[in-house]
C-alpha cells in the first residue's frame, strides 16, 4: 500500500526555522496537504494543494512540492507551533494517505 | 462558526456495531462532501470513508469495507458512520470532518474537523 513518509521529530529553538519533509512515489503528481494537530486536539488545515494557505493561518507558514518531496516549513517559530504535524496526499489509484506524522519541539 | 460534532462512540464488544453520527452547523451540508478520519491511541491519523452532497458517491478505505457504511442526512445536516463487525483495531477517536473539492476528482480534502467520538472495541 502507498505509504507518505515523514520524520519522526524535528525540533528547533523559538525563531529558528523548521522545515518538515514528507515524501512519496506518487507526490510529482499529486498535490500536498498538512494538518497541525495540538495536543489533545483537532487537527487544523495549515497548508492546501502544496503552498496556499487557509485565511487565519500565519504567514511564517508554507509549503513546497519538488519531485517526491513535499515540505512544510515554518519560518521563525514560535513556541504555539509546537505540534505534531502530518502531511496528506493520494496515490495513483486514489486512495487516500495520511504520513504518520512529525512531532515537531520548539525549546 | 461552522461547526461539527460528533456523537455515538462508545464501549462495544468484538463483532458488535455501532452507529456515529455527526451534526453539522453554520453552512450549507448538502453542496459538501463529508468524510470520517480515525487515530488511534497514541497512533497517527487514517482515512475511514467519504461522502458526496448528494450522498450517492462513497468511498472506502480497504481496512474497514464491506464492514462500514457511510450515510448523510440533508434534511437533518448530520453524516453518519455505521460500523459493523467491529474489531480491536476499530479502536480510535472517529473525527467527522467537512471536505473541500469534488471528491470524483482526486483533488480533495479535509478543511475543517470536529473535536471526534471515541470508540472502544473490546471484551
Amino acid at each position: 500500500s502507498y505509504e507518505l513518509t515523514q520524520p519522526p521529530s524535528v525540533s528547533v529553538s523559538p525563531g529558528q526555522t523548521a522545515r518538515i519533509t514528507c515524501s512519496g512515489d506518487a507526490l510529482p503528481k499529486k498535490y500536498a496537504y498538512w494538518y497541525q494537530q495540538k495536543s489533545g486536539q483537532a487537527p487544523v488545515l495549515v497548508i492546501y494543494e502544496d503552498n496556499k494557505r487557509p485565511s487565519g493561518i500565519p504567514e511564517r507558514f508554507s509549503g513546497s512540492r519538488s519531485g517526491t518531496m513535499a515540505t512544510l516549513t515554518i519560518s521563525g517559530a514560535q513556541v504555539e507551533d509546537e505540534a505534531d504535524y502530518y502531511c496528506y496526499s493520494t496515490d495513483s489509484s486514489g486512495n487516500r494517505v495520511f504520513g504518520g506524522g512529525t512531532k515537531l519541539t520548539v525549546l | 462558526e461552522v461547526q461539527l460534532l460528533e456523537s455515538g462512540g462508545g464501549l462495544v464488544q468484538p463483532g458488535g456495531s455501532l452507529r456515529l453520527s455527526c451534526a453539522a452547523s453554520r453552512f450549507t451540508f448538502s453542496t459538501y462532501g463529508m468524510s470520517w478520519v480515525r487515530q488511534a491511541p497514541g497512533k497517527g491519523l487514517e482515512w475511514v470513508s467519504v461522502i458526496s452532497g448528494s450522498g450517492g458517491i462513497t468511498y472506502y478505505a480497504d481496512s474497514v469495507k464491506g464492514r462500514f457504511t457511510i450515510s448523510r442526512d440533508n434534511y437533518k445536516n448530520t453524516l453518519y458512520l455505521q460500523m459493523n463487525s467491529l474489531r480491536g483495531e476499530d479502536t480510535a477517536l472517529y473525527y467527522c470532518a467537512k471536505v473541500q473539492g469534488n471528491i470524483a476528482s482526486s483533488n480533495w480534502y479535509f478543511d475543517l474537523w470536529g473535536r471526534g467520538t471515541l470508540v472502544t472495541v473490546s471484551s
